[in-house]
C-alpha cells in the first residue's frame, strides 16, 4: 500500500514563525504535491514537484516555499507565517501517467495565532 | 475563476437509497475525473475515476456518469450506506503522457451524510 505520511497533525505556531511541514512517501514516487483545504473552498494546489529539485507554482504559491531534495520527501515552509495561513495542509504523491490517481497523507492542521 | 464546481455544499440520503452527487466544469480541456472521498481528520482517498473517452464508469457500488456536452459529472451510491457518510470531491486534469504531474483541479466539496 502507499503510504504517505506528514510529519505533525496538529501544529500551532506565532505570527511571524518560520513553519515546516514536512512529507514523506514510500512508494518511489515522481510526483508530489501540497494542498490546502479550506471551508468552502475545496483542495487548493499551492505547489507540486515533478522530481528531485524540482517545483513549480501551484494556484496559490504567495507566502509559500518548497524543497525537494530527495525523491521521497517534499518540504512545505511558510516563511513568515500569518493568521490567514491557518488551514488543513495535505501532502499528496503519484507516479507519472495520464491516468494515476494522488495519493494523500492524512493532512496537518496548522493553527497560526 | 472556479473551474470545478459542486454546487451542493450538503446531500442527506436514507439509508439503502441513491445518493447523487453532481459535479460541472468550464474548462474543456479536462479529460480526465476523479472522485475523492474524505473523512474528518484524514486525507482525501481515491474513490473511482472516468477518463473522457467514456460515459460511464462504475465499481461496485459506486458508478460515475460523464456528459461531455454538459461538461457534468456525478457519483451514484447505491444503497447508501452509514460508512459513506463523508465529503466528497469531485477532481478534473488532464490527461498527459509525459512526466510532469498532472495537477488536479478540485471542487469545493459535498457533505453527504447518510441517515439510518
Amino acid at each position: 500500500d502507499v503510504k504517505v505520511t506528514q510529519s505533525s497533525r496538529y501544529l500551532v505556531k506565532r505570527t511571524g514563525e518560520k513553519v515546516f511541514l514536512e512529507c514523506v512517501q514510500d512508494m518511489d514516487h515522481e510526483n508530489m504535491f501540497w494542498y490546502r483545504q479550506d471551508p468552502g473552498l475545496g483542495l487548493r494546489l499551492i505547489y507540486f514537484s515533478y522530481d528531485v529539485k524540482m517545483k513549480e507554482k501551484g494556484d496559490i504559491p504567495e507566502g509559500y516555499s518548497v524543497s525537494r531534495e530527495k525523491k521521497e520527501r517534499f518540504s512545505l515552509i511558510l516563511e513568515s507565517a500569518s493568521t490567514n495561513q491557518t488551514s488543513m495542509y495535505l501532502c499528496a504523491s503519484r507516479n507519472p501517467g495520464a491516468y494515476n490517481e494522488q495519493f494523500f497523507g492524512p493532512g496537518t492542521r496548522l493553527t497560526v495565532l | 475563476d472556479q473551474q470545478v464546481k459542486q454546487n451542493s455544499p450538503s446531500l442527506s440520503v436514507q439509508e439503502g437509497r441513491i445518493s447523487i452527487l453532481n459535479c460541472d466544469y468550464t474548462n474543456s480541456m479536462f479529460d480526465y475525473f476523479l472522485w475523492y472521498k474524505k473523512y474528518p481528520a484524514e486525507g482525501p482517498t481515491f474513490l473511482i475515476s472516468i477518463s473522457s473517452i467514456k460515459d460511464k464508469n462504475e465499481d461496485g457500488r459506486f458508478t460515475v456518469f460523464l456528459n461531455k456536452s454538459a461538461k457534468h459529472l456525478s457519483l451514484h451510491i447505491v444503497p447508501s450506506q452509514p460508512g459513506d457518510s463523508a465529503v466528497y470531491f469531485c477532481a478534473a486534469s488532464r490527461a498527459i503522457l509525459t512526466g510532469g504531474g498532472n495537477k488536479l483541479t478540485f471542487g469545493t466539496g459535498t457533505q453527504l451524510k447518510v441517515e439510518l
